[in-house]
């Protein structure tokens, strides 16, 4: 069974801080990704990563960084969080051999 | 880029009749197209998916048609349980030189009713 988890169900930062989110997946997937999850809006891409220490920018990269140093680990970086970034946020992964992405549980994060 | 549409947002039906969700996209390119549910506080699972070179797949009560030509999906359940109760996402994807990206729709929320 894949597992993806995220370090924190919930997180509250306050405006300006630097705010890391990880993601840890157990299946030797090559490819992750970020999403922010707004009611009304769907699931938006923020980044995504297909290999170790490469990074693509989605849709609504602004106001975020990501990094990925081992295979297994994929950290989305709020360099200076702002109230708009207020949000839920899942990661995903999928192999390069199949389209499914598997998702974590979520991060819902709150910026004061 | 590729943008996808969903309609409608909300829905409600009677225990025992049938759902339709209805999405439209524009990359002529894509070629993948997955729907998603996700239950209230979970995470988003994938349900049933079609690829371009088919026009209807079935998986028990739920189905998913494809119309290359007019560049819409959509999803039917038939039979709706209480268990059905979600937000459905559907999504488009095409092969690309590096992952295979997913544009997601806006969702709809499906209620069930006893």
């Amino acid at each position: 069974d894949v597992k993806v988890t995220q370090s924190s169900r919930y997180l509250v930062k306050r405006t300006g801080e630097k705010v890391f989110l990880e993601c840890v997946q157990d299946m030797d997937h090559e490819n992750m990704f970020w999403y922010r999850q707004d009611p009304g809006l769907g699931l938006r891409l923020i980044y995504f990563s297909y290999d170790v220490k490469m990074k693509e920018k989605g849709d609504i990269p602004e106001g975020y960084s990501v990094s990925r140093e081992k295979k297994e680990r994929f950290s989305l970086i709020l360099e200076s969080a702002s109230t708009n970034q207020t949000s839920m946020y899942l990661c995903a992964s999928t192999s390069s051999l199949s389209y499914e992405q598997y998702f974590g549980p979520g991060t819902r994060l709150t910026v004061t | 880029g590729e943008n996808v549409e969903q309609h409608p947002s909300t829905l409600s039906v009677q225990e025992g009749d049938s759902a339709v969700i209805k999405c439209t996209y524009s990359d002529s390119a894509s070629n993948y197209f997955p729907w998603y549910k996700q239950e209230l506080g979970k995470r988003p699972q994938l349900i049933i998916d079609i690829r371009s070179n088919v026009g209807e797949k079935k998986d028990q009560r739920i189905a998913v048609t494809l119309n290359k030509t007019a560049k819409h999906f959509s999803l039917h359940i038939t039979e709706t349980q209480p268990e059905d109760s979600a937000v459905y996402f559907c999504a488009a994807s095409k092969a690309s030189g590096s992952a295979r990206q997913l544009t997601f729709g806006s969702g709809t929320q499906l209620t069930v009713l006893p």
